[in-house]
């Protein structure tokens, strides 16, 4: 089976950086991703780690260590609409994407 | 504007009756997902289609069924609610493997 675990709640201030960490547990790996969700909306991808290393897109990074079993989430010059809940979920060799239970982040003035 | 559109946004159902959920994308994705979302919860995979002409069960697949109509239809079927199915569903789709799901804005449902 495939399980995830990520912090529940995270709270930074505005113009920080925060990091959201996810270890995971599957059989056959194929990429972790991070989704992003606002009350009431729908997921959002944000980012995709296929292979080891950083990945950068604008403000918000990702890095993937397949060796640890572990990811995270670089959220950077943090804003106050970065206030949601973000998902990692890993893919097995089905492309099926089995989600963790979320973290809040909440950010503060 | 393109993506993946659900139907209906809301719906309360009475125990026992049954209903659809319509999910359609217009991206020419091969793959396309049923997942719900409890509160405060993450998103458990229901049944998927990994392209036209199959489907699989996910994690939480009893209680439910679905129909690959065609390439851009999914629909999600519930034979007969129960309270425990109050939630709120998003389709999804990618063309890419697990790279870049496209979600739905979701259905709202709630069996009374």
């Amino acid at each position: 089976g495939q399980s995830l675990e990520q912090p529940s709640e995270v709270t930074a201030v505005e113009g920080a950086i925060v990091q959201i960490n996810c270890t995971y547990q599957t059989s056959g790996f194929y990429g972790l991703s991070w989704y992003q969700q606002h009350d009431g909306g729908a997921p959002t991808f944000l980012s995709y780690n296929g292979l080891d290393g950083l990945e950068e897109t604008g403000r918000f990074s990702s890095f993937l260590s397949r060796s640890d079993s572990y990811g995270y989430l670089l959220l950077q010059e943090l804003q106050m609409k970065d206030s949601a809940s973000y998902f990692c979920a890993v893919a097995g060799n089905t492309g099926k994407l089995i989600f963790g239970q979320g973290t809040t982040l909440q950010v503060k003035p | 504007n393109a993506g993946v559109t659900q139907t209906p946004k809301f719906q309360v159902l009475k125990t026992g009756q049954s209903m659809t959920l319509q999910c359609a994308q217009d991206m020419n994705h091969n793959s396309m997902y049923w997942y719900r979302q409890d509160p405060g919860m993450g998103l458990r995979l229901i049944y998927y289609s990994a392209s036209e002409g199959t489907t699989d069960k996910g994690e939480v697949p009893n209680g439910y069924n679905v129909s690959r109509l065609n390439k851009r239809e999914f629909s999600l079927r519930l034979e007969s609610a129960a309270p425990s199915q109050t939630s709120v569903y998003f389709c999804a789709s990618t063309g890419g493997g697990a790279y870049g799901y496209t979600f739905g804005s979701g259905t709202r449902l709630t069996v009374v």
